[in-house]
């Protein structure tokens, strides 16, 4: 079983739909958790951080994070077909510089 | 300014050459990374710096073999590769805080072609 697990997809919705990503992982350590959008042949570029479990919101993007059921979610409001592109979970423990990255996600936005 | 640039952006290179990546921050990060990705693919890890020093080296194989001259430089040199090694070359860097949560950066990455 990986530590991580995430749909790879792809996920296709209209222009203007809510968008939901998750990921699940079995690694109780895991204290960090970050996602990630990647454009086909690009680098990732950091989104979302989040520390423990909650809430964060940063305009269109909100994270979620529950440590008790180990499920981690992305939402992307009024979806643009400018957010189509591969979206990566990953986590880390407390100490240490390794991130454990999910599969990757393909979401498609369609106009 | 949470730029981290790579270069070339593209390499081609035969089994029989060596070649280098460069990778270079101003953030005044303390831990720099070099990970690979296939198509498809989550990136993997190959290496961590910290503090200009090795610190992590995930068995990779020693024809990759990484260089950190300074602080803000970190390189990858490439020699005797095999057609596999062809990928997306990435870098990172992240700030180094005891306790840990350093969010990494990602350069746009390098692509390589071996033939």
């Amino acid at each position: 079983q990986k530590e991580v697990e995430q749909d790879p997809g792809p996920l296709s919705v209209p222009e203007g739909a809510i968008v939901s990503l998750n990921c699940t992982y079995s690694n109780s350590a895991f204290q960090y958790f970050m996602w990630y959008r990647q454009y086909s042949r690009k680098g990732p570029e950091l989104l979302m951080y989040t520390y423990s479990s909650g809430n964060k919101e940063d305009g269109r993007f909100t994270a979620q994070v529950d440590k008790s059921s180990k499920y981690i979610s992305l939402f992307i409001r009024d979806s643009q077909p400018s957010d189509s592109a591969t979206y990566l979970c990953a986590m880390k423990r407390e100490y240490g510089n390794k991130l454990v990255f999910g599969a990757g996600t393909i979401l498609r936005v369609k106009s | 300014d949470t730029e981290v640039t790579q270069t070339p952006k593209h390499l081609v290179m035969g089994m029989t050459n060596k070649k280098s990546l460069k990778c270079e921050q101003h953030m005044g990060h303390r831990a720099m990374y070099w990970y690979k990705q296939k198509a498809k693919k989550p990136p993997e890890l190959m290496f961590v710096y910290s503090y200009e020093k090795l610190s992590i080296n995930e068995s990779v194989p020693s024809r990759f073999s990484p260089e950190c001259p300074n602080s803000s430089l970190l390189n990858l040199h490439l020699h005797a590769l095999q057609p596999e090694d062809s990928a997306l070359y990435l870098c990172a860097s992240s700030q180094e805080i005891a306790g840990g949560g350093e969010t990494q950066y990602f350069g746009p990455g390098t692509r390589l072609l071996v033939l």
